[in-house]
């Protein structure tokens, strides 16, 4: 079945470090790949996108490359800040689109000053 | 101008109780889900509807009940609440299924605390 493995949290950095969390993804043939962000106290919102192999999704300084070959679409960050600290998840969608989201657990981030 | 909205935003009530969250999206959308989020943030969805229809529904117990009576509003009933029950429930919208270049719109969740 198609499933999403992120990096275990909470995750906590000094304001202007650099972020990486990994995703891996299992699911067959090449399925849409979302990043989402969530806010404390808010829903989730849509942080970045790669719906086919090698796509670059970005927004806000955020960044992730859809990898085919090692089936992952790790987010990066160069230099975080205080207002990144929320919770991330990575999430898919099979390919011929699915009337659902399949998301990975959720990594914690808290940025320090 | 919320684009998905829902109420309330806190549900506090005691085990047996029966309960019920709205959702309401005006971004026109065909499709809108239910979402539980358990306490170490897991999320995973619950019922999806498109275009009034069900098309998934999860392993969930059949005392949650979704009701779609447009395309714009899919509520959820809870019967005999359970304290397992106490999570947060996002409700959700797309234009069509969240693949390709659509999205999935979420609303700010209903904290349900059971007792």
């Amino acid at each position: 079945g198609n499933s999403v493995t992120q990096m275990e949290g909470p995750v906590t950095l000094s304001e202007e470090a650099f972020l990486t969390i990994n995703c891996t993804y299992t699911a067959t043939g090449y399925p849409s790949l979302f990043w989402y962000v969530q806010y404390p106290g808010e829903g989730l919102q849509l942080l970045l996108k790669a719906t086919k192999a090698d796509d670059k999704g970005s927004n806000k300084g955020f960044e992730a490359t859809y990898r085919k070959e090692t089936t992952s679409f790790h987010l990066e960050k160069g230099s975080v800040q205080v207002s990144d600290s929320a919770v991330y998840f990575c999430a898919l969608s099979p390919q011929g689109g699915s009337e659902k989201l399949v998301f990975g657990k959720g990594t914690k981030l808290t940025v320090n000053p | 101008d919320t684009a998905v909205s829902q109420t309330p935003k806190y549900l506090v009530t005691q085990m047996g109780n029966d309960k019920s969250i709205k959702c309401e999206q005006n971004l026109g959308h065909d499709t809108m889900y239910w979402y539980k989020q358990d306490s170490k943030k897991f999320l995973k969805i619950m019922f999806s509807y498109n275009n009034k229809e069900l098309i998934i529904n999860e392993t969930v117990p059949n005392r949650f009940s979704p009701k779609s009576p447009d395309k714009a509003h899919l509520n959820l009933h809870i019967n005999s609440l359970e304290l397992g029950d106490s999570a947060v429930y996002f409700c959700a919208s797309s234009r069509g299924a969240p693949g390709m270049n659509t999205e999935a719109f979420f609303g700010q969740g209903t904290r349900l605390t059971v007792v």
